[in-house]
């Protein structure tokens, strides 16, 4: 399985852009990118998922450059409900296919 | 969206007692099903893969008699913890992902504490 690498923790203030880099140098070709989002005591959230290029959704984007060995999450304009860890995770699409988690990155959104 | 239902949210017991721990697809089946520890601070470690009308595949190092699953439906996981120990204390998540969706359904954690 392909290990990912964050950043332990980021600090921000609300209303920035918050940029979240994942390094994973051994995806394989039918690997995608994901990231989740993890309040305490709650299960993660689903946040984003790409394969290559740039992925945009309601709550985030994420690049993914052409060689695809790193991914950066990009949220914008966070607030402090953003407070959470956010895991960045590489994994075949097949259902029964398990997805490891790294460490995650905790960022802590200041007012 | 898909919703994974995990009851109890939290528990209590006393050493030695055995602990069942639900996970239910609501909307979708699963064949698969997936179920992680996560202690405080740390991220979440896999234990298992629960699979539907067969046998669970622990994770290197999850002893598998410790921590029984089962997968009799395809809405349907448990996990028990069998003769708990203060040790097992633990935050522990089940997940799911039906069959030809991209996305990792969690449910909302059971908090374990074993006095």
């Amino acid at each position: 399985l392909a290990k990912t690498t964050q950043p332990i923790s980021m600090d921000s203030y609300e209303g920035q852009e918050v940029n979240i880099t994942c390094s994973h140098n051994n995806i394989a070709t039918n690997d995608y990118i994901t990231w989740y989002q993890q309040f305490p005591s709650q299960g993660p959230r689903f946040i984003i998922q790409g394969y290559k290029t740039k992925v945009t959704n309601e709550v985030a984007s994420l690049f993914i450059p052409a060689d695809r060995k790193s991914s950066t999450l990009s949220l914008p304009r966070v607030s402090l409900s953003d407070t959470a860890v956010y895991y960045c995770l590489v994994g075949d699409k097949a259902a029964g296919n398990k997805l490891t988690f790294g460490g995650g990155t905790r960022v802590l959104v200041k007012p | 969206g898909a919703v994974v239902s995990q009851h109890p949210s939290w528990v209590i017991c006393k050493s030695g007692t055995s602990v069942k721990i639900e996970c239910r697809s609501l909307d979708f089946q699963a064949t698969t099903m997936f179920w992680y520890r996560q202690f405080p601070k740390q991220s979440l470690m896999l234990m298992a893969t629960s699979n539907e009308g067969s046998k669970a595949t622990y994770e290197q190092g999850v002893e598998k008699d410790k921590f029984l699953i089962n997968h009799a439906s395809l809405t349907l996981s448990t996990l028990t913890v069998t003769s708990a120990h203060p040790e097992d204390s633990s935050f522990y998540i089940c997940s799911a992902r039906r069959t030809g969706n991209e996305k990792l359904f969690f449910g909302s954690g059971t908090q374990l504490s074993v006095l």
